[in-house]
Order: structure tokens, then C-alpha cells, then sequence
């Protein structure tokens, strides 16, 4: 089965600055996907990058990019020029391509912004 | 466009009560999901189901049914609730061309 490890359940960093999240995760398939979902405290969950694994250039959505090392099986997502509005726990996510296409969470990380 | 609606919001129960919860998604979706979560853990999937009237299990299902009666709705249900299932429960329906999953707003569920 597969799994999903965020190894920091709390980050912060100062505005303006740059942050990174960790995500490992562990799999057989060749082909899947990859997510990172924000939960602000309004508890909505809000799609924030999406990674396919067969495309070797990583993902970049505005202030936010992935650094996505198959081999490493490791999903990075940076997050530039933090802004208040950033604070949230962030959510890494697994899906194969094959069967239920069901999403594996990791743990979770929460990310303060410092003023 | 509602998208993913879930109801209720919020709910307490008592220990051995029942209850319902319903999903609804107006976006045509085949596949939905309930996953819980609960503090350091993520979220978990309950049951799911890849078209109406059929369900399935995932990482958690005791203690919960499921039915899809309906393409647009997806219930789970509690027959007796224990505190062990306070929790926040999502509903989701699934993109099958991206993968991206549309998520509820969450239920919030406390079992005294």
C-alpha cells in the first residue's frame, strides 16, 4: 500500500521570505500523481499544486513550485515571497492512476507566516 | 455551481445514537469519497465509491455504512456512535482526467 510521510508537523517562516515543505512518499506504481493541498482555518480544503510523475519538469503555480525527485520518491513543495494568507496546514497527497483513484494523505504540516 | 455540499455542518451526538451524514455534488463526478480527520494523523479514508450503487471500504470502516443510491449523493452513516469517531468529515468527488478531488466543507462530528 502506499504512504504518504510529511516529516514536519510545524514550520513558519518570516513574510516575504521563502519556505520549504517535505514530503516522502513510498510506492510501486511507475505512474501517478501528486498533490499539495492548503487548509486554511476555514477548514476548506483548496488544491494548491498538482505533480503527473511521468513529466520530469516540476509543477509552478505563481508563488508556489515542487521539486519532484522520482527517484527519490520525494515531493518538495516552495513556497516564495510568504505571504499572511499562506498560514495553514498544508497536505501532501498520493494517487495511482489505476483502480479507485484514491488520494493518501501525509500527516500534515502547519506553516505559521511570521509578520 | 455548488459543487461539493455536505450536511449538516456540525453535529453532537450521544454515545449510541445514529445519524447521517449527507454529500451531494452537483458536478456529474463518478467517483466519490469520505475520508475523517483527526489531529496529527491526516485524513483517512472511510468508504468510497466508483458509481452509483456501488461502495467500497478504505482505511477505516468500521463502524460506518455507506450507500449510493444516486449518482449526485453519497451517504454515511453512523448506526452507534462512539467518541472514538469525533472527528471532521470530508466528502469528496473526483476529476478522473486530472485526479484532483473536490472537497465538502466538512462536518464537524462530536460523539459525547
Amino acid at each position: 500500500a502506499q504512504t504518504v510521510t510529511q516529516s514536519q508537523p510545524e514550520m513558519s517562516v518570516q513574510e516575504a521570505e521563502t519556505v520549504t515543505l517535505s514530503c516522502t512518499y513510498d510506492t510501486s506504481e511507475s505512474d501517478y500523481y501528486l498533490f499539495w493541498y492548503k487548509q486554511p482555518p476555514s477548514r476548506q480544503m483548496i488544491l494548491v499544486i498538482r505533480q503527473e510523475a511521468y513529466k520530469q519538469q516540476n509543477a509552478t503555480e505563481n508563488r508556489f513550485s515542487v521539486n519532484f525527485q522520482k527517484a527519490a520518491k520525494s515531493f518538495s513543495l516552495k513556497i516564495s515571497d510568504s505571504q499572511l494568507g499562506d498560514a495553514a496546514m498544508y497536505f501532501c497527497a498520493y494517487r495511482g492512476i489505476q483502480g479507485a483513484q484514491k488520494l493518501v494523505f501525509g500527516q500534515g504540516t502547519r506553516l505559521t507566516i511570521n509578520p | 455551481n455548488a459543487g461539493v455540499t455536505q450536511t449538516p455542518k456540525f453535529r453532537v451526538l450521544k454515545t449510541g445514537q445514529s445519524m447521517t451524514l449527507l454529500c451531494a455534488q452537483d458536478m456529474n463526478h463518478e467517483y466519490m469519497y469520505w475520508y475523517r480527520q483527526d489531529p496529527g494523523m491526516g485524513l483517512r479514508l472511510i468508504h468510497y465509491s466508483v458509481g452509483e450503487g456501488t461502495t467500497a471500504k478504505g482505511e477505516v470502516p468500521d463502524g460506518y455504512n455507506v450507500s449510493r443510491l444516486k449518482k449526485q449523493n453519497f451517504l454515511l452513516g453512523l448506526e452507534s456512535a462512539a467518541p472514538s469517531q469525533t472527528s471532521v468529515y470530508f466528502c469528496a468527488s473526483n476529476v478522473l482526467r486530472t485526479g484532483e478531488l473536490f472537497f465538502g466543507e466538512g462536518s464537524r462530528l462530536t460523539v459525547l
